[in-house]
């Protein structure tokens, strides 16, 4: 079982949808909670991220962690075209040499115009 | 300005051969990374590294190696190299001591053939 589960779509919506991309991890340790966004033959971008149960909101997007369910959402508010990518989640634990990530399989989105 | 800059972007070599991947960045952060992403999109990390110490996945090959020259650079050696090894290679930074964020490159895609 990989520690972090994402499906992996794909995910096809309409312009101006409510996007929601979720994924489930199983190890206790991990603190931190990321989302990236991937578009084709790029390197990830850094979305969002939280350390804490509860919502972050940031212009469209929305990060929510249930640390008791173990479940990381993202939403995404009046989709466009340009949403069209690739979505990873990634949970981190801290070690002496940084803090590595764990990336689930990634979920890709198509915005339809 | 490239915050995470890695060379080269395509890289095409034969089996056998050794070959390295070059990677800055201009963040001032203390930690560098590599990761692997496979064909199906999988990001994995393969190494984590500050001044203080190397954390090595005990999934990757010791034909792989990381070398630091200094802070702002680690670069990545193969040896030997392996029709499996082909993959896209990217190299990330984050604060020590921060929430977890890394920031990408935009990716060497290697092929062996």
């Amino acid at each position: 079982q990989k520690e972090v589960e994402q499906d992996p779509g794909p995910l096809s919506v309409p312009e101006g949808a409510i996007v929601s991309l979720n994924c489930t991890y199983s190890n206790s340790a991990f603190q931190y909670f990321m989302w990236y966004r991937q578009y084709s033959r790029k390197g990830p971008e850094l979305l969002m991220y939280t350390y804490s149960s509860g919502n972050k909101e940031d212009g469209r997007f929305t990060a929510q962690v249930d640390k008791s369910s173990k479940y990381i959402s993202l939403f995404i508010r009046d989709s466009q075209p340009s949403d069209s990518a690739t979505y990873l989640c990634a949970s981190a634990r801290t070690s002496s040499a940084g803090n590595m990530l764990t990336f689930g399989g990634g979920t890709r989105l198509m915005v339809k115009p | 300005d490239t915050a995470v800059s890695q060379t080269p972007k395509y890289l095409v070599t034969q089996m056998g051969n050794d070959k390295s991947i070059k990677c800055e960045q201009n963040l001032g952060h203390d930690t560098m990374y590599w990761y692997k992403q496979d064909s199906k999109k999988f990001l994995k990390i393969m190494f984590s590294y500050n001044n203080k110490e190397l954390i090595i996945n005990e999934t990757v090959p010791n034909r792989f190696s990381p070398k630091s020259p200094d802070k702002a650079h680690l670069n990545l050696h193969i040896n030997s190299l392996e029709l499996g090894d082909s993959a896209v290679y990217f190299c990330a930074s984050s604060q020590q001591g921060g929430s977890g964020e890394a920031f990408f490159g935009q990716g060497t895609r290697l092929t062996v053939v």
